[in-house]
């Protein structure tokens, strides 16, 4: 069974700073891995995926994640935070043939004038 | 335009009475699901259909029945509601791999 762990359920960063949410995954097949953000009151938004290929993906709003095979991890980052990008974070994991997405516990990005 | 839609956007409701929250996708998906946010914004998933035919059943309580009348749509009918099941419920469907969501339900049980 495929599972995924955010690091840090908070994470606070200062307007301009680096955006850098941690995501590590456990799955005994290729993985494909996502970024959703949820803005308060709303539904999830796809930010971000990696299926196969590049391993350097590139989403909407500026950020960008790394598939690293040898650390398990999908770590999302954007080099310039936007007090727009305040919201919460989620990593999922699937893998083909399972229908079933895992989302991690999600983590909330703060950003301080 | 919206993708996936669902309806209402808020249901109040008292223990025990029996409500259903509809949900419509306009994006020619063959597989929808159903998803349950908890209040420290944890994500479920609870059922999923695929062309009208139910292939993920997560321990769901009984009392919850997912219902498929065509694949452009998935319904979800709460039975017997329960303080328990107050969440926000999202509803989402796929074709391939990246899943679209709607905008969730807010139910609250009194």
């Amino acid at each position: 069974a495929q599972s995924v762990t955010q690091l840090g359920s908070h994470v606070s960063v200062s307007e301009g700073a680096l955006v850098l949410l941690r995501c590590n995954y456990s799955s005994s097949v290729p993985p494909y891995l996502f970024w959703y953000v949820q803005y308060p009151n709303q539904g999830l938004q796809l930010l971000l995926k990696y299926t196969t290929g590049a391993t350097l993906v590139k989403g909407i709003n500026g950020f960008e994640a790394e598939f690293k095979k040898s650390e398990t991890s999908f770590h999302l980052t954007k080099p310039s935070a936007h007090m727009s990008d305040a919201a919460e974070y989620f990593c999922a994991v699937k893998v083909w043939g399972n229908e079933k997405l895992t989302f991690g516990t999600g983590t909330r990005l703060t950003i301080i004038p | 335009d919206t993708a996936v839609s669902q309806t209402p956007k808020y249901l109040v409701t008292q223990m025990g009475n029996d409500k259903s929250i509809k949900c419509e996708q306009n994006l020619g998906h063959d597989t929808m699901y159903w998803y349950k946010q908890d209040s420290k914004k944890f994500l479920k998933i609870m059922f999923s259909y695929n062309n009208k035919e139910l292939i993920i059943n997560e321990t769901v309580p009984n009392r919850f029945s997912p219902k498929s009348p065509d694949k452009a749509h998935l319904n979800l009918h709460i039975n017997s509601l329960e303080l328990g099941d107050s969440a926000v419920y999202f509803c989402a469907s796929s074709q391939e791999r990246e899943q679209y969501f709607g905008p969730g339900t807010r139910l609250t049980v009194t």
